[in-house]
């Protein structure tokens, strides 16, 4: 139990292009999904915070308006990433919080979209 | 969320037992300690949590001490696939997981 999924796994773009990432929730639903950002060598940086049916709250430093995410139902979220730039290139993670197994809420991660910007 | 202090890397043979200590010293009543490890190139993999009562599953255990100030995550037996770098992180709740440096673990033949 307790599986993310995320599509595509990588993806390569060209500079001022949106690309959109999918985050799923396969086997519970997510009152809460989180999406993350690790580049070479770091550890992961949390962008921004979504709940179903609401706007996201976004770090600070972290352009809403670039970042575009869509918390559509309680097992899917979006990130589009709008007007792509090579300083994007990242590895971009969501994760879910659920009560997977039935105990208290715990975070569940997917498997990463590397995305290059060319 | 209380911050914690984690050794850079560790090694341990394969077979044995990988203890990975977690300073904590100022986690909050109602914080709880998280273990998350991730291999190279993928998404974080939860392993355990607990809030004050020593936990187990079927990946881990994780010791915490009676203070709260400190815990410890123990792999029964190590393997080559758990080679990876490994998070303590205290948080109140599931959100917002501060992700310090972490261990990397390296185990060995």
């Amino acid at each position: 139990g307790a599986v993310v999924s995320q599509h595509p796994s990588w993806v390569i773009c060209k500079s001022g292009t949106s690309v959109k990432i999918e985050c799923r929730s396969l086997d519970f639903q997510a009152t809460t999904m989180f999406w993350y950002r690790q580049f070479p060598k770091q550890s992961l940086m949390l962008m921004a915070t979504s709940n179903e049916g609401s706007k996201a709250t976004y770090e600070q430093g972290v352009e809403k308006d670039k970042f575009l995410i869509n918390h559509a139902s309680l097992t899917l979220s979006t990130l589009t990433v709008t007007s792509a730039h090579p300083e994007d290139s990242s590895f971009y993670i969501c994760s879910a919080a659920g009560l997977a197994g039935g105990r208290q809420e715990t975070q569940y991660f997917g498997p990463g979209t590397r995305l290059l910007v060319l | 969320d209380a911050k914690t202090t984690q050794p850079t890397s560790m090694d341990c043979a394969e077979g044995r037992a990988a203890n990975l200590p977690c300073n904590h010293s100022t986690i909050s009543g109602n914080e709880y300690v998280y273990w998350y490890r991730q291999i190279h190139s993928q998404g974080p993999q939860y392993i355990i949590h607990g809030l004050k009562n020593n936990e187990t599953n079927e990946m881990a255990s994780l010791i915490i001490t009676e203070d709260r100030k400190s815990s410890t995550l123990i792999l029964p037996h190590a393997t080559l696939r758990d080679t990876a770098v490994y998070y303590c992180i205290v948080s109140g709740t599931a959100s917002k997981l501060t992700f310090g440096t972490g261990t990397r673990l390296q185990v060995t033949l």
